[in-house]
């Protein structure tokens, strides 16, 4: 059955870096992007990007580019999400989803459990 | 970007109700729209993608409609495992985005 299982939770100090991982089973991990979303707490979901994981293309949310490197090792089918300089507005639940894209759908079908990062002083 | 705005955010229903959620795009999105559900402390699980095709697993009660602008989630004889955040998504283009949520309460 596809699995994605995400590391565990962090605690950074404003202006450090969290990589986050998301390891993919079940699945030809090339066939599907992988894209991350973040929670707030309390709040909606933000899509921060996307990468192929068949050739490493990447797409990032305008208010994170230059931030936010999103990378995949296919050896281990696990895909990363760093985030840079962090601010307190980063706490958040980050979630891995794996995302079909064709010509006709594009969706996010199965997810990772999450993790959470706070960031604090 | 694309700004999604769902209605209401908030409502309120018993168990057997039929409930419709809508979810209005800035702009056409064609049918590229999917439909997710969210529990405390769970990730969100796809309802609907491309309007209206029903996900693998997902209870026939669960029903998307719509193209253009405007879609709609009903949801036929709530069940209590029903009681959720709902979340439309456009995935005509990036950066994908959400509407803000319905919560879907007792």
């Amino acid at each position: 059955q596809v699995q994605l299982v995400q590391s565990g939770a962090e605690g950074k100090k404003p202006g450090a870096s969290v990589k986050v991982s998301c390891k993919a089973s079940g699945y030809t991990f090339t066939t599907y992007g992988i894209s991350w979303v973040r929670q707030a707490p309390g709040q909606g979901l933000e899509w921060m990007g996307w990468i192929s994981a068949d050739n490493g293309n990447t797409d990032y949310a305008q208010n994170l580019q230059g931030r936010v490197t999103m990378t995949t090792d296919t050896s281990t089918t696990t895909a990363y999400m760093e985030l840079r300089s962090l601010r307190s507005d980063d706490t958040a639940v980050y979630l891995c989803a794996r995302h079909l894209v064709t010509s006709s759908e594009d969706y996010f079908d199965y997810w990772g459990q999450g993790t959470l990062v706070t960031v604090s002083s | 970007d694309i700004q999604m705005t769902q209605s209401p955010s908030s409502l309120s229903a018993s168990v057997g109700d039929r409930v419709t959620i809508t979810c209005r795009a800035s702009q056409s999105i064609s049918s590229y729209l999917n439909w997710y559900q969210q529990k405390p402390g769970n990730a969100p699980k796809l309802l609907i993608y491309a309007a209206s095709s029903l996900q693998s697993g997902v209870p026939s009660r669960f029903s998307g409609s719509g193209s253009g602008t405007d879609f709609t989630l009903t949801i036929t004889s709530l069940q209590s495992e029903d009681f959720a955040t709902y979340y439309c998504q456009q995935s005509y283009s990036s950066p994908r985005t959400f509407g803000q949520g319905t919560k879907v309460e007792i």
